[in-house]
């Protein structure tokens, strides 16, 4: 089965920029889709298909993928964005694939 | 707006069976599918499986094949996750996704359930 590796963690000072990555072999052919899981809810689509934003998710979520990595970039970090974050992927016939998780936290 | 509202808590025995709803409001429910992801206690998310609301396709993930089931009722807008022969690491919480109505569609969980926890104990 398709694996996605995630660093298990992430710290940044507030307003400095936070890097996740997400590996997986030839990541860069399929679509990536990101996720923010704050404690106690169901997490939130922030990234879709590599780059777009879904409505509502403020400008500094980015995403790109390419080769065997794909990266969600938060600029301008804030407190709020203290989460979990999740990478996705569809690995065909076997379904929905998630990567382990990366926490970020704010300092 | 979209709305995925689920059933409320469960507890179980080791065995039996679990089923858990999920009722959608806000959008055209036939164009559409619907994923079930469970998160383990402190783990990410599990994909599970994944029905068309549009004509009862079902995709689900291999691990679970053979104990689990997925259906839906379009009067009611409502789709339904019956997880059987359930096992003490069964214990998690259970949510519902909206993606794509195709099978092997890649289009991304944009609204999802509230979850729904499951306890399995003797």
């Amino acid at each position: 089965s398709y694996v996605l590796t995630q660093p298990p963690s992430v710290s940044v000072a507030p307003g400095q920029a936070a890097t996740i990555t997400c590996g997986g072999n030839d990541i860069g052919s399929k679509s990536v889709h990101w996720y923010q899981q704050k404690p106690g809810q169901a997490p939130l689509l922030v990234v879709q298909d590599d780059t777009d934003r879904p409505s509502g998710i403020p400008e500094r979520f980015s995403g790109t993928n390419s080769g065997n990595t794909a990266t969600l970039t938060i600029s301008r970090v804030e407190a709020g964005d203290e989460a979990d974050y999740y990478c996705q992927v569809r690995d065909g016939g076997n379904g929905y694939v998630f990567g382990i998780g990366t926490k970020v936290t704010v300092l | 707006q979209v709305h995925l509202v689920q059933s409320g808590p469960e507890v179980k025995k080791p065995g039996a069976s679990v089923k858990v709803s999920c009722k959608a409001s806000g959008y055209m429910f036939t164009y559409y599918g619907i994923n079930w992801v469970r998160q383990l206690p402190g783990q990410g998310p599990e994909w599970m499986g994944w029905i068309s609301s549009h004509n009862g396709d079902t995709e689900y993930g291999q691990k679970f094949r053979g104990r689990l089931t997925m259906t839906t009722d379009t009067p009611t807008s409502t789709v339904f996750m019956e997880l059987g022969s359930l096992r003490f690491d069964d214990t998690a919480v259970y949510y519902c996704a909206r993606s794509g109505r195709t099978t092997g569609t890649t289009r991304p969980f944009e609204h999802w359930g509230q979850g729904t926890l499951v306890t399995v104990s003797s």
